[in-house]
């Protein structure tokens, strides 16, 4: 049973560019959590998603950020027009219910030049 | 919302001593605390939780206790090794939506 695949690992853009996460859950997980981590820093929380509903993105930038798990497929994490501030640790995380415990991917570091 | 607290935010220790790691939290609803440890390029993996019905619980080297009243809980690594070294975090789910919300971790370094 494959962990939480998170790709690319390594993702360079330049300012103004958009930038796409993708995270695939576990097998028969339907809850993704989406963290940002600065170096030397915490993970912030920034969305939880169920298939194909928002439950929570308080965490997660009104402006230029968006997040989505659809019924097929990964979720995606986008954040339009990135500026040098966006650098940072992007985390995925899956549960099988809300009860469970979180299994963590090895994250996407994007870079914005 | 939850807040979680940690300290230290580094701590040394010889190999062989034991390593504390205390955290609270500010949610008494939260009922789930786990502990994450993550190494350098990598994303965290889960070492040991504990859920709110529960006191302390031990797994070989690595325990955790929970004192619901003071809303702390602690973790205790015994018999350190070299391998031990890494960023350690812990975690309450609580809130609105029962979201995990993670403290700012323990940087423990194990000195041979």
């Amino acid at each position: 049973n494959a962990g939480v695949m998170q790709n690319p690992r390594h993702l360079v853009r330049r300012r103004g560019q958009e930038a796409r996460l993708r995270c695939s859950p576990m097998k028969g997980h339907s809850h993704v959590y989406w963290y940002r981590q600065l170096p030397e820093e915490g993970l912030k929380f920034m969305v939880y998603l169920q298939k194909e509903n928002i439950i929570d993105e308080s965490g997660m930038p009104k402006e230029r950020f968006s997040a989505e798990f659809p019924k097929e497929g990964p979720s995606i994490l986008r954040i339009q027009q990135v500026v040098r501030g966006d650098s940072a640790a992007y985390f995925c995380a899956s549960q099988d219910s809300y009860n469970s415990p979180l299994h963590f991917g090895n994250g996407t570091r994007l870079t914005v030049t | 919302g939850e807040n979680v607290e940690q300290h230290p935010s580094t701590l040394s220790v010889q190999e062989g001593d034991s390593a504390v790691i205390k955290c609270t939290y500010s949610d008494s609803a939260s009922n789930y605390f786990p502990w994450y440890k993550q190494e350098l390029g990598k994303g965290p993996q889960l070492i040991i939780d504990i859920r709110s019905n529960v006191g302390e619980k031990k797994d070989q080297r690595i325990a955790v206790t929970l004192n619901k009243t003071a809303k702390h809980f602690s973790l205790h690594i015994t018999e350190t090794q070299p391998e031990d070294s890494a960023v350690y975090f812990c975690a309450a789910r609580g809130g609105t939506y029962d979201k995990v919300i993670f403290g700012p971790g323990t940087s423990l370094s194990v000195i041979p």
